[in-house]
């Protein structure tokens, strides 16, 4: 299994600001997943990260509003950029680990954009 | 594309009821990982079972079994004599081949009352 952490593990922002979030894994790993979870929804993959080369971004999300980076195999930051309440989520950092390649979540930033 | 849909939005029993909660999937990959993941009040994110397209073995754990069939596309949840502490939103989740990038499906929310 992996242990994932995250900073900040909450934060009220207000609109137009940026906040970065923090994804620390406890062994290195390959791939790095960003999820969002909207208030009541499920979960939507933003944007893949590994290790030495760009982000990949799904449908609906883009590099501007997300920039991620991956300095290392054991972390990764995402960027919220000009919030709006609209960004009012929860994002997830997520890795693949152990023999069976599971996938594991971190616990999650609870954001709240003024 | 790849797809996962939970029908039944919420669900409610009483404890010691078991309940099943369904999930249907759609892929085009031959290789393929299916997911259960609860999510607790505390909003965490509790890895439960990962299945490969390969293993149509159903499997039980203590109260939960899983029972996967390729020929419906179905991977259903039974959780047997229900408690308390199973009240959670529970998703079901589709991998496809070896990128690992995951898609949920809109979860069910059981709540079961003593």
């Amino acid at each position: 299994s992996a242990v994932i952490s995250q900073k900040p593990s909450r934060d009220i922002c207000q609109r137009g600001t940026s906040l970065t979030i923090q994804c620390q894994v406890d062994s290195q790993v390959t791939m790095m997943f960003w999820y969002r979870q909207q208030p009541g929804q499920s979960l939507t993959l933003i944007a893949t990260a590994n290790q030495g080369s760009e982000a990949t971004y799904e449908s609906g999300f883009v590099i501007d509003k997300f920039p991620i980076s991956r300095p290392n195999l054991t972390f990764s930051t995402l960027t919220v950029s000009n919030m709006s309440p609209e960004d009012s989520s929860i994002y997830l950092c997520s890795v693949t680990a152990g023999a069976e390649e599971t996938q594991y979540f971190g616990p999650g930033t609870r954001l709240l954009v003024l | 594309a790849q797809k996962v849909t939970q029908a039944q939005t919420e669900i409610s029993v009483v404890e010691k009821e078991d309940v099943t909660l369904d999930c249907v999937y759609e892929t085009r990959d031959t290789t393929y990982y299916l997911f259960w993941y609860k999510q607790p009040p505390s909003g965490e994110l509790v890895f439960l079972i990962r299945r490969n397209s390969f293993d149509e073995q159903n499997e039980i754990s203590g109260r939960y079994s899983w029972n996967f069939q390729k020929s419906t596309s179905s991977f259903n949840f039974t959780i047997t004599a229900s408690q308390v502490v199973d009240s959670a939103v529970y998703f079901c989740a589709l991998s496809e081949g070896w990128n690992n990038d995951m898609r949920f499906g809109a979860g069910t929310r059981l709540t079961v009352k003593p």
